[in-house]
This record gives C-alpha cells, structure tokens and sequence, in this order.
C-alpha cells in the first residue's frame, strides 16, 4: 500500500526565514511525486511534479527536490503570502488512466511578518 | 478558464436525506476523480473514472455513488446521509498525455446533522 507522511505537521517562520518541508513516501513504483499549495476555504493547487531521484524543480522561493525515499520542499526567504497547507502526494505506476494520487496530510506553514 | 467546476458550494443535510454533488471541466480530460478530505486524515480517493463510461472504486467508497454522465461531466451521489459523511469534497481531472497532473476543483463543504 502507498504511504506519504510528511513533517512537520505545522511550522511558524518569521519572514525571510528559509526551512524545508519533508514528505517521505513508500510506493510500489513511482511515477511522480506531487507537491500542491492549499489556501484556506479552497482546493489544492499544483505546483510541482518530480518523476526521479535527483530531479529538482524550483518556482519563485520554492524549490522542491525529491530522492529514492523522501521529497523536500525548501522554502528561501518566504513572504506571508507564501503561509498555506503544503501537501504532497505519489502516483504510482499502474494503468492507464488510473492517475490517482496518494497524499499526506500536510505541512501548514505560516510566514509571520 | 474555468478548470474544474463544482456545485453545490455548501450544504446541509438531515441523517437519511440524499444529494448529488455535481462536477464539471472543461480541460478535455479522460480522467475524473472524487475525493474527501477531513482533518488528520488528507485527502482520500471515494471514485475515480478513467474515462466516459467507466468508474472505479477508491480508497473510501461506502456510502457513495456516481456517474459519469459525458467526458465533462461527473457527479457524486449520497442515496442516504450519515454524519460520518460530513466533510470536504474535491472533484479533480487529469489527462494521461498531458503529464498526468491532477487538478483540483475549489470544494463542495457538506455538514450531515
């Protein structure tokens, strides 16, 4: 069975204050790892896929880099927009069509000024 | 651009009543799922459709229904609430050929009392 759990659960930074986000995963195969940002009251929103060890993928002060075992989502000098539930999610290899995600329950990150 | 488009917002139930929550996008994708999410728990596949004409179960089925009623559109029904069914709800599409991203609709908030 797949498995995400990511860490930590919640996390206070003062403005400019980079960290990182773990997720740690256990899948039969894994076709992409997914990391989504959700604002409270709405659904998730993409922001990365990673297909491979090594891959990393950055947007703005994000950047999100993944291994054979975990992903981490490193945040450089985040703004207090940047405060939302971070949440990531495997898709394993199976078939086609069947693009279903397996997530974690979220890391919320909240940016003080 | 529309996305991903569901009806209704919020609503309340009384244990035993039933509804359908409604899902439309405008994408062109093949694959529609379902998910619920609650507290602690992340989000959890109830249906999936790799596409028109088929449907799968998820991870969560019990309790639901759905259709898929053309390529856009997807719906999920409860033929009789129960408490335990009170939770958020996200209707999501994916395309195989377009990189297999999930995305997400903005929620439907459902309260069983």
């Amino acid at each position: 069975e797949d498995q995400v759990t990511q860490s930590p659960e919640a996390l206070r930074l003062q403005e400019g204050e980079s960290s990182s986000l773990n997720c740690s995963y256990t899948v039969s195969g894994l076709r992409g790892l997914f990391w989504y940002r959700q604002d409270p009251g709405k659904g998730p929103e993409f922001l990365f896929t990673l297909y491979s060890a090594g891959e990393e993928k950055e947007k703005e002060r994000l950047k999100a880099t993944l291994t054979k075992k975990e992903s981490f989502l490193h945040i450089t000098a985040p703004k207090p927009e940047d405060s939302a539930t971070y949440l990531c999610a495997v898709q394993a290899v199976t078939n086609f069509g069947n693009e279903k995600l397996t997530f974690g329950t979220g890391t919320r990150l909240t940016i003080i000024p | 651009n529309a996305g991903v488009t569901q009806t209704p917002k919020f609503q309340v139930l009384k244990t035993g009543q039933s509804m359908t929550l409604q899902c439309a996008q405008d994408m062109n994708h093949n694959s529609m799922y379902w998910y619920r999410q609650d507290p602690g728990m992340g989000l959890r596949l109830i249906y999936y459709s790799a596409s028109e004409g088929t449907t799968d179960k998820g991870e969560v089925p019990n309790g639901y229904n759905v259709s898929r009623l053309n390529k856009r559109e997807f719906s999920l029904r409860l033929e009789s609430a129960a408490p335990s069914q009170t939770s958020v709800y996200f209707c999501a599409s994916s395309e195989w050929s377009s990189g297999n991203t999930i995305y997400f609709g903005e929620g439907s908030w459902l309260t069983v009392v």
